[in-house]
């Protein structure tokens, strides 16, 4: 089983709808990410959180919300879809101390 | 203003040529370097991390950083049309240690 898990991995859904991303690790690290990307944009920072009452906006929050439910689970909310808000999710977890991130699977979100 | 540049690309190269990927970053404390190498639809997954001046060798895979003048590479050696991929580079910094990622470089080995 993956260190970092992502769920759904592909999802289609309509403009003004609410959905949930939802990621859970067993790396038992405190900190934890959920980034998008667009192709040639590379990652864009959405949320963060260090620990679980500790959330953060990164540059690009607006139109998403999260919630840290435990330490192991993240999950990232679009509260009203919209189709420029099809792309690649990844949720993350690092420890840190300065060592590397782990990803996520991935979702492929479409929003029509 | 971006905390780390990537030189955009695409860049391509034949198989078995040297590919030289390379990163500059601003903040000048930053602590940690990696290596990410990501294949279209999938997650990045860690190549490389250095922490100290110099060349750290894995097997094809060369990283060097040089601090003073806030520069990252990547050699890849006999590229292989495997290695064509989007790289992208990390660095840890600040007193949280956060990852900020370059925009990434898409390398294409030609056979």
């Amino acid at each position: 089983d993956a260190d970092v898990t992502q769920t759904p991995r592909n999802r289609i859904t309509k403009t003004g709808k609410r959905i949930m991303l939802e990621c859970s690790q067993t790396k038992g690290h405190d900190r934890m990410y959920w980034y998008r990307q667009d192709p040639g944009l590379g990652l864009r920072l959405i949320y963060y959180s260090f620990d679980v009452k500790d959330i953060n906006k990164g540059e690009i929050s607006d139109g998403y919300s999260v919630s840290r439910q435990a330490q192991a689970k993240f999950s990232l909310s679009l509260e009203s879809a919209i189709p420029n808000q099809t792309a690649l999710y990844f949720c993350a977890t690092d420890t840190g101390m300065g060592t590397e991130a782990f990803f996520g699977q991935g979702t492929r979100l479409t929003v029509v | 203003q971006k905390e780390v540049e990537q030189n955009s690309g695409p860049l391509s190269v034949p198989e078995g040529a040297i590919a030289s990927l390379n990163c500059t970053y601003s903040d000048r404390g930053s602590q940690s370097f990696f290596w990410y190498r990501q294949y279209s639809g999938k997650s990045p997954e860690l190549i490389m991390s250095i922490y100290s001046n110099g060349d750290k060798e894995d097997g094809r895979f060369t990283a060097q950083l040089n601090k003073a003048s806030q520069y990252v590479s990547l050699l890849i050696r006999d590229s292989q049309p495997s290695d064509s991929a989007t790289y992208l580079c990390a660095v840890s910094s600040g007193s949280a240690r956060q990852l900020t990622f370059g925009s990434g470089t898409q390398l294409t080995v030609l056979p």
